[in-house]
């Protein structure tokens, strides 16, 4: 079954400290992945995506098809980037969402 | 701004009345997806509608209904509703040939 795991809820960093978000999937064939973001009060918004390959706010996530992953990271957290992320895959018309995580970047 | 706006934001409803939420989709973004959100999980796809046409459904019963229209709105009809249809109901449009989505601010159902 295709399936996006996000084992954190919850993940709470010093500002200036290493963040990365952890996501596996489950997918037979190539899979095409997207982290999306959502900021206190604002609608879901794409942060980035696998296939573009791109680097947006600092962060960047690198597909490990052999260990199934698609880990999101950023170098040195910002406070600005205490929001929920999402991970999510598309097949089949439709995209499937790992549950989220919270990340609370503390001053 | 992407474009996508939902109405309305809140809404109450009693067990076993129905609904109508309503979604403005960005233009030229010919299809549109439906989600549910309940509390402290990821999304659920509903449906899917790609030029009035349904092309798509996740694990949700026939009480869940939706229709497109040609000036890129639609709806996601609920019937008989149930105290577990409370959540949070997203719509996100994008354009036929790209799979980014781009998502509306949702609709916030409670049903008592």
């Amino acid at each position: 079954a295709q399936r996006v795991t996000q084992p954190e809820k919850l993940l709470s960093v010093f500002k200036g400290a290493p963040v990365e978000l952890k996501c596996n999937y489950s997918y037979s064939g190539s899979p095409e992945l997207f982290w999306y973001v959502q900021y206190s009060r604002q609608r879901l918004q794409l942060l980035l995506r696998h296939i573009s390959r791109e680097s947006i706010k600092g962060f960047t996530a690198d597909l490990n098809k052999g260990e199934t992953s698609f880990h999101l990271k950023k170098p040195f957290a910002q406070e600005e980037d205490s929001a929920m992320y999402y991970c999510a895959l598309y097949s089949n018309y439709q995209l499937i969402w790992g549950a989220g995580t919270k990340l609370i970047i503390k001053p | 701004e992407t474009g996508v706006t939902q109405s309305p934001t809140h809404l109450i409803k009693t067990r076993g009345q129905q609904v109508t939420l309503r979604c403005s989709s960005q233009s030229g973004h010919n299809t549109v997806s439906w989600y549910q959100q309940a509390l402290g999980q990821g999304p659920q796809f509903i449906f899917q509608y790609y030029r009035e046409e349904e092309n798509g459904r996740g694990n949700f019963p026939p009480r869940f209904s939706g229709l497109q229209f040609p000036n890129y709105s639609s709806e996601l009809n609920v019937n008989a509703l149930e105290l577990d249809d409370s959540a949070l109901y997203l719509c996100a449009s994008r354009p036929t040939f790209d799979t980014e989505a781009f998502f509306g601010q949702g609709t916030r159902l409670t049903v008592v």
